[in-house]
């Protein structure tokens, strides 16, 4: 089956960190550049991170630059998120996400999403 | 690249063809993709590189558009189609959505 399972959310207080994995099958993961999106409760949706296939490039939201970091094993067909320094504004449902089949830049797989919650 | 959507909320009925416009800060070229979600589940793709519909997707879903101007047109709305419509683009990183635009029954 063609999925992605995401892991690691939780509740964690402002300041701390936490490190969220993504574990893809059904399709070559090597092939694809993947992404982390995350929607806060009834708000929209903002694209957080992304990476390349072969871990050649990766790029951020300006709200997460410097202390979220991006990161893949496609021995594993896995990719992660380490997220530091958390704020109350991190508060989110993270999705993992694919580059869509001979559309760069689309989403066409979303995983069902792991809760983030960083209250005191 | 900011991208915004109009209007926020779209009030229409089965059988009724409606429009939703995402305007961007710059060109986002032709990586400008449009997504259905409703309530409980993850977005779905129904659009990407401004027109090309993703398979499976019915055909009364149409995107156009160029420069910083794009549209998303439902020709014949069906029950199935009230739902949040996101637009998205992704040029260079970092990507970004617009903010979306609820679609209900009027």
């Amino acid at each position: 089956e063609v999925q992605l399972v995401e892991s690691g959310g939780g509740l964690v207080q402002p300041g701390r960190s936490l490190r969220l994995s993504c574990t893809a099958s059904g399709f070559n993961f090597n092939d694809y550049a993947m992404y982390w999106v995350r929607q806060s409760p009834g708000q929209g949706l903002e694209w957080v991170s992304g990476i390349s296939s072969n871990s050649g490039s990766a790029g951020y939201a300006d709200t997460v630059r410097g202390r979220f970091t991006i990161s893949r094993d496609n021995a594993k067909s896995s990719m992660y998120l380490e997220m530091n320094n958390l704020k109350t504004e991190d508060t989110a449902l993270y999705y993992c996400v694919k580059d869509a089949v001979g559309a760069i830049g689309a989403f066409d797989l979303w995983g069902q999403g792991t809760m983030v919650t960083v209250s005191s | 690249i900011q991208l915004t959507q109009s209007p926020s909320l779209l009030s229409a009925s089965v059988g009724d063809r409606v429009t939703i416009t995402c305007r961007a800060s710059q060109g986002p070229g032709n990586y400008l993709a449009w997504y259905q979600q409703k309530p409980g589940s993850a977005p779905k793709l129904l659009i990407y590189a401004t027109s090309i519909l993703q398979s499976g997707v019915p055909s009364r879903f149409r995107g156009s558009g160029s420069g910083t101007e794009f549209t998303l047109t439902i020709s014949s709305l069906q029950p199935a189609d009230f739902a949040t419509y996101f637009c998205q683009q992704l040029k260079t990183y970092p990507g970004s959505f617009g903010q979306g635009t609820k679609l209900d029954i009027k």
